[in-house]
Parts: C-alpha cells; sequence; structure tokens
C-alpha cells in the first residue's frame, strides 16, 4: 500500500476535463513538502509533469495543470488527448520514509 | 541534452548480488544527487535510495526495505553512479532507474531526468 493514495484509474472522453487526487498526510503533503506528478506513457521511463505543486518543465502544455491543499494534491487535464492515455504518479517527502509515491493511476482515453 | 543511461540489469538467482551502472551525461554529474527508483512489472514508483554530491558529502539514504542490501556509489570522474544489490530476493525483480535529483530553494526537490530503466529478474 502506497503512502500516497490515488484512485487506481480515471478516464474521460476527448476534449473534457478530468482529476486525480493525491492524498496524504501530516507526515508528507501536510507538512508542506512539494508535490510532483510524472507521466508513463505505456513502456517508457516516468516523465516529469508537475513540479513544485504548481510548475510545468518546459514543454509540458498548459492543459496540464497542478494544485495542492492542506493534506492532498490534483492533477489537472483540460482538452484531454488520445496522447494523454497514460500512467500518472504523484511523488512527495516523507518525514519518516523520505521520498514516497503515490500508487498511481491509470488514464483511460474514452 | 541531459541523459541517464542505466546497465548491468539482467537474470540472477536469490541471494546472488548485482551491480547496475547509471551513466550520466549532459549536466555536471559531481554537482548532482542521484536516486534509484524500482519498478516492478504492473506495479507502482518505488524509492530506492539516494546518493548527495560531493558537497554534501556522498550522503546516501535508503528505503528501510533495501537497507543493509544496497549500496549506492559514484564515481565522479566517470560521471557514473552505481548501485550494488546483495541477498537479492525474488521481490526484487523490477525495472530500476536512475533519476537526477534537483533542490531549489523556491520549486523544492524534485525528480527532473529518469534513466530508461535497465530490468532485474531474480529467480531461481
Amino acid at each position: 500500500q502506497s503512502v500516497l493514495t490515488q484512485p487506481p484509474s480515471v478516464s474521460g472522453a476527448p476534449g473534457q476535463r478530468i482529476t486525480i487526487s493525491c492524498t496524504g498526510t501530516s507526515s508528507n503533503i501536510g507538512t508542506g513538502y512539494v508535490v510532483q506528478w510524472y507521466q508513463q506513457l505505456p513502456g517508457t521511463a516516468p516523465k516529469l509533469l508537475i513540479y513544485g505543486n504548481i510548475n510545468r518543465p518546459s514543454g509540458v502544455p498548459d492543459r496540464f495543470s497542478g494544485s495542492k491543499s492542506g493534506t492532498s494534491a490534483s492533477l489537472a487535464i483540460t482538452g484531454l488527448q488520445a496522447e494523454d492515455e497514460a500512467d500518472y504518479y504523484c511523488q512527495s517527502y516523507d518525514t519518516s520514509l523520505n521520498w514516497v509515491f503515490g500508487g498511481g493511476t491509470k488514464l483511460t482515453v474514452l | 541534452e541531459v541523459q541517464l543511461v542505466e546497465s548491468g540489469g539482467g537474470l540472477v538467482q536469490p541471494g546472488e548480488s548485482l551491480k547496475l551502472s547509471c551513466a550520466a551525461s549532459g549536466f555536471t554529474f559531481s554537482g548532482s544527487a542521484i536516486h534509484w527508483v524500482r519498478q516492478a512489472s504492473g506495479k507502482g514508483l518505488e524509492w530506492v535510495g539516494r546518493i548527495r554530491s560531493e558537497a554534501n558529502t556522498y550522503a546516501t539514504t535508503y528505503a528501510a526495505s533495501m537497507k543493509g542490501r544496497f549500496t549506492i556509489s559514484r564515481y565522479d570522474s566517470k560521471n557514473t553512479a552505481y548501485l550494488q544489490m546483495n541477498s537479492l530476493k525474488t521481490e526484487d525483480t523490477a525495472v530500476y532507474y536512475c533519476v537526477r535529483h534537483v533542490s531549489d530553494t523556491l520549486t523544492g526537490s524534485y525528480f527532473d531526468y529518469w534513466g530508461q530503466g535497465t530490468l532485474v529478474t531474480v529467480s531461481s
């Protein structure tokens, strides 16, 4: 069981908006540690999508956005596209466990 | 262009050892902390451990389940990091990624570049 909790799957139709939640505790997200999001396309290595809760690396479309509140964070994808179908992982730091990941969410574009 | 290339994976028997390498290029390797993250087939990401830079005394930290069996080292003159894995168990079977760590006062710490991974299979 992962320290950070994500829904196992989400789905949406092309053009729609979806959100993926990431729930932590007072030992990680709630302490103020930043949250990252990584996108893993099938058969490839994870890629940084959001860092520092809300920041996008160069080259990541602004359809992707991150937010954080209390002990939770969320990833939102607007204007869903077929190429967004992938696994998404949140990540933060935990005072006891060091670097931690969510269990991952499989996004299906219908 | 930042690149991280892992090598050294393969098939080993339970109880045996294996040493993975991570060759880096395109950035100042000596100034960066390097982490290892693994992923079992069909499963999520699991943090393995980290080695800091020389400026931070090459400090290492490991996940509890791997502490004592796994050792991370680096050879800055070769721009290479290593993961020595001893007493391997079947549950250590996974793709192992080396990852560059960034620490910034404004945006916090995160993993910005990942290698392509190397597969380690522990089976009799």
